[in-house]
């Protein structure tokens, strides 16, 4: 097990709600990716924390916002749920932010009715 | 053109066989490069990197061709737990790491 660990594992939210995913990082690392999977696809990149600031951005609207706590943890918030934000939404951390090695959480799957 | 490309699959291989997948990259300023492996409904889990000399591990080699932008994993004497989704990842060169990933090709081995 990589140590990364998300919360919830599953959760069912309606369309235009908003929802709160949690990540803890692997101790020693202080580096934290978030990436949305839809079925059949790879992972895709919304952003990155470091040092609790942000540190890069996909191509997601700002609805997608997110936090990282001084203890590495993060949070990832989605306000006005679309049915297409239905997904697997996983956390990575890494050590340094020059290391591009990353490790994952299982995840949270994510369905938007 | 995407930035990283796959073949889909599925390759059904049988146990024993060995078995090459390739990953192109359109960004020449690519830097990093890794495979991961993901099982049904699971993470991706962090295969190996891959260096511009090329690494083994085990029956695993990866291979990277800067020239004509692709990287290479080669599985040796596939065995039915190596039936997986493998994704490439490719790091962009500048200030955060952007990391892009592939959509991954399935890999089923058969006994």
């Amino acid at each position: 097990e990589t140590g990364v660990t998300q919360s919830p594992t599953h959760l069912i939210k309606t369309r235009g709600q908003q929802v709160t995913l949690r990540c803890s990082s692997q101790s020693g690392h202080n580096t934290v990716s978030w990436y949305q999977q839809a079925l059949g696809q790879g992972p895709q990149f919304i952003f990155q924390y470091y040092r609790e600031e942000e540190n890069g951005r996909g191509n997601f609207p700002p609805r997608f916002s997110g936090l990282q706590f001084p203890n590495y943890s993060s949070e990832l918030n989605v306000n006005a749920l679309e049915l297409d934000d239905s997904a697997l939404y996983l956390c990575a951390s890494s050590k340094e932010v020059g290391s591009y090695e990353q490790y994952f959480g299982p995840g949270t799957r994510l369905t938007v009715t | 053109r995407k930035e990283v490309e796959q073949d889909p699959g599925p390759f059904n291989v049988p146990e024993g066989a060995t078995v090459a997948f390739n990953c192109t990259y359109s960004n020449s300023a690519s830097q990093s490069f890794f495979w991961y492996r993901q099982d049904c409904r699971k993470e991706p889990k962090l295969l190996m990197s891959v260096y511009s000399s090329g690494n083994e591990d085990g029956r695993f080699t990866a291979q990277l061709n800067r020239a004509s932008q692709y990287i290479s994993l080669l599985i040796r004497d596939s065995k039915l737990s190596d039936s997986a989704t493998y994704l490439c990842a490719v790091v962009r060169g500048g200030g955060y790491q952007k990391v892009t990933f592939g959509t991954g090709t399935k890999l089923q081995v058969i006994p």
